[in-house]
C-alpha cells in the first residue's frame, strides 16, 4: 500500500508571502491531519480534515488553512508567511476520526521563512 | 488541559544496555497513549499506543511501555538497545474529544554508544 506522500520536501519562502504544502494520504484513508514541527519541539496540531471539511482545529490563526479533495488529498495554505512559521510541516492519515485510529505521517515539508 | 511532559531532552545509553524513556501526562479522564520515533529528515512512526485493557503494552523493535494510571505515567522501555534505535522519541495523549487529535511532549533524543 502507497504511504503519505507529502510534497514539496523542502521549501523556502521570503516573509509575508503565502505558501501552499500538499499532501496525498495512505490508501483507504479518509482523515487527514496536519501537524507543525519546530526545531527541538514535539509536533503541534493544526486541523483536521474529515469528508472535505474542518473536523477540528488548533491554536493558530485563521491564515493557516487548508483544504481536503475527494480522492482525500488535502492542501495547507498559510498566508502573510512569519519567520515563526518556519519548522517541519507534517501531514497524518487516518482511516477515520476515532482515537483509536493511528496516525500514518509522511516525511513532511520543512518550510524556511526568511 | 491535556499536557505530556518528557523528562530528559536527552538520554545516552552503551548499546545492549536497558533504554527507559520517561513519559507523564495530566488528564482529567482516561487517555490513549502512544509513543512515536523519528528518524532523521523522516516522520514520525507508531511504535506502540495504549487505550484499554492490558496495561503493558508491547509495540515494534522490542519496545513496550506500561501504563500507570496512580503515576500518570506511560513509560517506554527496551531491554537491550541497538545502534539502530538511535533516534527521537515523542509521547503523545489523546482523548474522546471526536477527533483524533494528538498532544506531544518535547520529544527524548536516544544517543546510542558502542
Amino acid at each position: 500500500e502507497t504511504g503519505v506522500t507529502q510534497s514539496p520536501t523542502h521549501l523556502i519562502k521570503t516573509r509575508g508571502q503565502q505558501v501552499t504544502l500538499r499532501c496525498s494520504s495512505q490508501s483507504g484513508h479518509n482523515t487527514v491531519s496536519w501537524y507543525q514541527q519546530a526545531l527541538g519541539q514535539g509536533p503541534q496540531f493544526i486541523f483536521q480534515y474529515y469528508r472535505e471539511e474542518e473536523n477540528g482545529r488548533g491554536n493558530f490563526p485563521p491564515r493557516f488553512s487548508g483544504l481536503q479533495f475527494p480522492n482525500y488529498s488535502s492542501e495547507l495554505n498559510v498566508n502573510a508567511l512569519e519567520l515563526d512559521d518556519s519548522a517541519l510541516y507534517l501531514c497524518a492519515s487516518s482511516p477515520g476520526t476515532s482515537n483509536n485510529s493511528p496516525l500514518h505521517f509522511g516525511n513532511g515539508t520543512r518550510l524556511t521563512v526568511t | 488541559a491535556q499536557s505530556v511532559t518528557q523528562l530528559g531532552s536527552h538520554v545516552s545509553v552503551s548499546e545492549g544496555a536497558l533504554v527507559l524513556l520517561r513519559c507523564n501526562y495530566s488528564s482529567s479522564v482516561p487517555p490513549y497513549l502512544f509513543w512515536y520515533v523519528q528518524y532523521p529528515n523522516q516522520g514520525l512512526q507508531l511504535l506502540l499506543k495504549y487505550t484499554t485493557g492490558a496495561t503493558l503494552v508491547k509495540g515494534i523493535n522490542g519496545f513496550e511501555a506500561e501504563f500507570k494510571k496512580s503515576e500518570t505515567s506511560f513509560h517506554l522501555t527496551k531491554p537491550s538497545a541497538h545502534m539502530s534505535d538511535a533516534a527521537e522519541y515523542f509521547c503523545a495523549v489523546t482523548f474522546n474529544s471526536g477527533y483524533s487529535t494528538l498532544t506531544f511532549g518535547k520529544g527524548t533524543m536516544l544517543l546510542v554508544s558502542p
